[in-house]
């Protein structure tokens, strides 16, 4: 099946440096959405992109849409304690229909 | 964002027997809810996705028989693990989607943590 190439898998920083992580894919996208879960806890969603190129923000969070429309990117700027979890990024593709493809997750840990 | 609910949060039952697990959309209308597993330390892996008022579209490899959806209103779904055995243990996510809720995004439920003894 399609799949999401998330990376990096974890990430191990220290508390004020900025985050980054992104997905790729060989299918065009119609839909990408950046969820954070939490230990014990269903999936949260954290923005939404529904337009190649759109750049959104959630507080100290930005995500954008890549152009090509098979990849995604979010930003964490200055990095809390609390931002600790594993990070999903999913998408929608036509073929699809309305279901959603999920990446392997990035896990972050920060230390303060 | 919309709220979803889940119940049981953990439940933990013998082997052989059944669970059901609800899933709620409290604020809005559900027309599509999605059933997913996720074992430790891995990401989501959808099982089935539940129409209100159709059957249920399952994932390949998924045993319709073994996992019983049934979405008879607009804000409620239920999953049941029928003759359950240990190797069904798992986190079980329900999320929803449709009328109400952006359509092109899902809204996760808590999770049921399912241990089979």
């Amino acid at each position: 099946g399609q799949q999401l190439n998330q990376s990096p898998q974890s990430m191990f920083i220290q508390e004020g440096e900025d985050v980054s992580m992104n997905c790729t894919s060989s299918s065009i996208f119609n839909t990408w959405l950046w969820y954070k879960q939490e230990p014990g806890e269903g999936p949260v969603l954290l923005i939404a992109l529904y337009k190649a190129g759109e750049l959104t923000s959630n507080g100290r969070l930005t995500a954008q849409f890549g152009i090509t429309r098979k990849d995604s990117f979010l930003n964490i700027s200055a990095s809390i304690p609390s931002d600790v979890g594993i990070y999903f990024c999913a998408g929608r593709f036509m073929e699809y229909g309305n279901k959603l493809v999920f990446g392997a997750g990035t896990i972050l840990r920060v230390k303060s | 964002g919309a709220v979803v609910s889940q119940h049981p949060s953990r439940v933990i039952c013998k082997s052989g027997t059944s669970v059901k697990i609800e899933c709620r959309s409290l604020d809005f209308q559900a027309t599509t809810m999605f059933w997913y597993r996720q074992f430790p330390k891995q990401s989501l892996m959808l099982m089935a996705t539940s129409n209100e008022g159709s059957k249920a579209t399952y994932e390949q490899g998924v045993e319709k028989d073994k996992f019983l959806i049934n979405h008879a209103s607009l804000t409620l779904s239920t999953l049941t693990v029928t003759s359950a055995h240990p190797e069904d243990s798992s986190f079980y996510i329900c999320s929803a989607g449709g009328a109400g809720a952006a359509t092109d995004t899902q809204y996760f439920g808590p999770g049921t943590r399912l241990t089979v003894l």
